[in-house]
This record gives C-alpha cells, structure tokens and sequence, in this order.
C-alpha cells in the first residue's frame, strides 16, 4: 500500500495563474481532507469529504475548490492563485469504520505564489 | 467552537531530559484526542491517541492520559532522544471526523 500519495512535491505559481493538486488513497477511505500548515497557525482545515460526490468547507475555504469524482482522489483547486495562498498543502484521508479514526497524512505539497 | 491549546515552543532539552508538552481542549461531547508528529520534510503521523476520559495513549516512550475534569492532554517522555526532535501537535476530533489542530510545539533535542 502506498497510503496517501499527493502531486506536485513542490510548485511555484504567479498571481493569477491556476493549479490543480491531486490527492490518491489506496486504503478504500471513506473520508478525505485538504489542511494547509502555516507558520505558528498549526494546520487549518480547507475542505472535507464524506463520500464520493460529497464536499463540504472547512475552516479555510476561501479561494479553493475541491471535487471527488472517484473515492479515492480528492483534487484541491486554486483558479486564481494569491501570494496569501503561499503555504504547504495536506491531504489526509480515514475511514469512518475505523475504531480510532486516526487520519493518515500524504507527505504535503509547498507551495509559492509570488 | 472545538479549539486546541499547546505551549509555545521551541523546546529545547538535553539528551535523557524530561519532556512535558502542554495541551488544553475546548470541545462539544466527549472528542477523541491525538498527539501527532512531524519530522522535518514530512507530514504528519499519528503518535498516540486516547477516546474517552482517563484512557492513557502511549508509544515510543511517549505518554499521554485524557483528562475531562481539567480538559487535558499533556504529552511526557521520560527520556528523549536526539531523534525525537520534530514538531509535536496535539489534536482532537470532531463531526464527519474532523481534526482541530493546535499551532505546534517545536522540540529540539541536543547532546
């Protein structure tokens, strides 16, 4: 199993342009998340997934978009990129089945806008 | 709102020290509560855990008891290592699983 897997490592974009990260799962999760971690702030959640189909904000959601067309991808958009958005980007994933609940993390995304 | 309150770091210890990280939780219902662990260029991985009051999490050396009556999570190790160097966040659940964070405690361990 390869876990939580997350594409690009690492990206630098200008203001303005768009990207799309990309979040897989092979652990047949139900749940998936997107976390940004900015200095002293911990991680603060962006958006959330129940299900295939379903998203919801999180804490952070503003100038992002996220679907889940497949249960095992959770995609994070950014259409216009803003230096604020400059940060390292998380995804993570659990199943409601779990006894613990315990999310499992990719290995993040660093970002840079300039 | 859920919220989390861990000491501010950086710590920083001698080889064999003591550890003591703070943490503190404000939350609706009886939440799940979690220390996770950074490495330096990684993501997260979960530490240990507890689910209901009075459960003690424990791994590596590293232990942590829930404590409803002063809303606790306080992590300890007797003695650290240089490799125990990393960033410790303490964390709990809540609707559809969702995890709050607290903002982190950098600790640094020396020879």
């Amino acid at each position: 199993n390869a876990g939580v897997t997350q594409t690009p490592k690492f990206r630098v974009l200008k203001t303005g342009q768009s990207m799309t990260l990309l979040c897989a799962q092979d652990m047949n999760h139900e749940y998936m998340y997107w976390y940004r971690q900015d200095p002293g702030m911990g991680l603060r959640l962006i958006h959330y997934s129940v299900g295939e189909g379903t998203t919801a904000k999180g804490e952070v959601p503003d100038g992002y978009n996220v679907s889940r067309l497949k249960k095992q991808n959770f995609l994070l958009g950014l259409e216009s990129a803003a230096p604020s958005q400059t940060s390292v980007y998380f995804c993570a994933s659990t199943s409601f089945r779990g006894l613990f609940l315990e999310q499992y993390f990719g290995p993040g995304t660093r970002l840079t806008v300039t | 709102g859920n919220s989390v309150t861990q000491m501010e770091g950086p710590v920083t210890l001698s080889e064999e020290a003591f550890l003591t990280i703070n943490c503190t939780y404000t939350a609706t219902g009886y939440p799940s509560l979690f220390w996770y662990v950074q490495y330096p260029g990684e993501g997260l991985q979960l530490l240990l855990k507890a689910t209901k009051a009075d459960d003690k999490g424990s791994n590596k050396g590293f232990e942590a008891t829930y404590r409803k009556e002063t809303t606790s999570f306080h992590l300890e190790k007797g003695s650290v290592q240089v490799s125990d160097s990393a960033v410790y966040f303490c964390a709990l659940t809540g609707t559809a699983s969702k995890l709050t964070f607290g903002t982190g405690t950098r600790l640094q361990v020396t020879l």
